[in-house]
């Protein structure tokens, strides 16, 4: 059972333009929401992360835009760049239980930016 | 660069092997996570250890077990493999039990032939 959606799978997006990804979750324990970025053959990175006591959070061209009502959350690549081309995953987890720390992934979106 | 180390970059292997994946956390950081990437599973978490200690458990497979040692590196070792068990093997490390900032290695490719 995935406990994070993600949507959509892939995406092409012409050089600065928006990139939109979209996750869904169930689980109201979750508190802590991070999107990662993976390049071919690399270890996915810490993108930008939100925690749900506030509705978004920028760094940069980087928005998560966070809605506790629907369960959702999203990213937002402003000015999108051919070097954005990666994988994005989003990723949820929760602070205490005992489950606490570990992260529950999406399935990934594979962004293309073209020039 | 991560700060985060794994050893072997690859690995090939033949069905019912034993294979041993070495990570070395960011020096001082006591939490250490092993997660799986396949096409067909996406990323799954395996096990988290902090301090030496095994803290939670994933969908990890019986034949899979891992440790963390006093100088908290950890190793992964699998066991009996299967076609199956091709993957991805990241280890993530974070400074403290809960929900830092997750540093991934580089990871262990693993081909089971």
């Amino acid at each position: 059972q995935q406990q994070v959606k993600q949507s959509p799978q892939s995406l092409i997006v012409q050089k600065g333009g928006i990139s939109i990804i979209n996750c869904a979750y169930e689980n109201t324990a979750f508190d802590y929401f991070p999107w990662y970025q993976q390049f071919p053959g690399k270890g996915p990175a810490l993108l930008i992360a939100i925690r749900p006591d506030v509705s978004e959070k920028k760094e940069g061209r980087f928005t998560i835009s966070f809605n506790k009502s629907a369960k959702q959350f999203s990213l937002h690549i402003m000015d999108s760049q051919p070097g954005d081309s990666a994988t994005y995953f989003c990723a949820a987890s929760m602070r205490r239980g005992s489950t606490l720390g570990r992260l529950y992934f999406g399935r990934g979106t594979q962004l293309t930016v073209w020039p | 660069d991560s700060g985060v180390t794994q050893t072997p970059k690859h690995l090939i292997t033949a069905t019912g092997q034993r294979v041993t994946l070495r990570c070395s956390p960011r020096s001082g950081d006591l939490s250490v996570y092993w997660y799986q990437q396949s096409l067909d599973q996406g990323l799954q978490f395996l096990i988290h250890y902090y301090n030496g200690e095994e803290r939670a458990k994933g969908n990890i497979l019986e034949r899979f077990s891992a440790q963390q040692f006093p100088d908290l590196h950890s190793e992964l070792n699998l066991s009996s493999l299967e076609l199956g068990d091709s993957a991805l093997y990241f280890c993530a490390s974070s400074p403290r039990i809960s929900t830092d900032t997750q540093y991934f290695g580089p990871g262990t490719r693993l081909t089971v032939l």
